[in-house]
């Protein structure tokens, strides 16, 4: 069965600090995998996304990275804001001929000033 | 903003009502797909549809939820005799098939409460 496991699943870190969001699926066969940032009452946005021979994005302050051995993502973020104060979810897609992608429960992020 | 869009935003309802969200999707997108989000949770998948070919609808939470793309453009999602239980946001996404990514571009959502 394919999963998505986050962790951890909420963190609170004071602005400035830099922090880390992991993600462990079992998803195969694996196409990509994205990371979405979903504010309070809104809708997901992508942030990131990654294929197979990719192991690092960057968009801004948010660095994500991929193993695809280990089938382990992480999210970086540096210098934190408070506006990162969100809901971060990783999403993994299969070539298997389904374009239903597997959804982690999200890692809920608070910044404090 | 996205460029999907979603209507209306909330929708408070009493038990046993039905009611009607409708999604427009990204004007070149053939994908669009229906989720189900609970508090603290990741979104649900529910039903997605091709053009407007519903492909998968075998997750569905039952037969008082049912959806409809009828000319490939605009979808709707109806819930029938609501229950407390369906209270959650409804999501909608869209994506272009290509050999790339299928990236799902998100609507904003539709919060539903039912009392």
């Amino acid at each position: 069965k394919n999963q998505v496991e986050q962790s951890p699943q909420s963190l609170i870190i004071l602005e400035g600090k830099n922090c880390t969001l992991q993600c462990n699926y079992t998803v195969s066969p694996f196409s990509n995998l994205r990371w979405y940032k979903q504010d309070t009452g809104r809708g997901p946005v992508s942030l990131t996304i990654m294929t197979f021979s990719e192991n690092t994005k960057s968009n801004g302050r948010y660095t994500a990275t991929l193993d695809a051995d280990t089938k382990q993502s992480s999210l970086h973020i540096t210098a934190s804001q408070l506006s990162d104060s969100a809901s971060y979810i990783c999403v993994v897609s299969s070539t298997g001929g389904s374009y239903i992608p597997t959804f982690g429960r999200g890692t809920s992020l608070i910044v404090h000033p | 903003d996205t460029g999907v869009s979603q209507d209306p935003r909330h929708k408070i309802t009493k038990r046993g009502q039905n009611v009607t969200f409708r999604c427009d999707p990204i004007s070149e997108h053939n994908r669009l797909y229906w989720y189900r989000q609970t508090l603290g949770q990741g979104p649900e998948f529910l039903t997605y549809f091709q053009n407007e070919a519903q492909l998968e609808k075998s997750r569905l939470l039952s037969d008082r939820f049912s959806a409809e793309r009828p000319k490939g453009s605009f979808s709707t999602l109806e819930i029938q005799r609501t229950e407390q239980g369906d209270s959650a946001m409804y999501l909608c996404a869209s994506s272009v098939d290509s050999k790339s990514y299928n990236e799902q571009f998100f609507g904003p959502g539709t919060r539903l409460t039912v009392l």
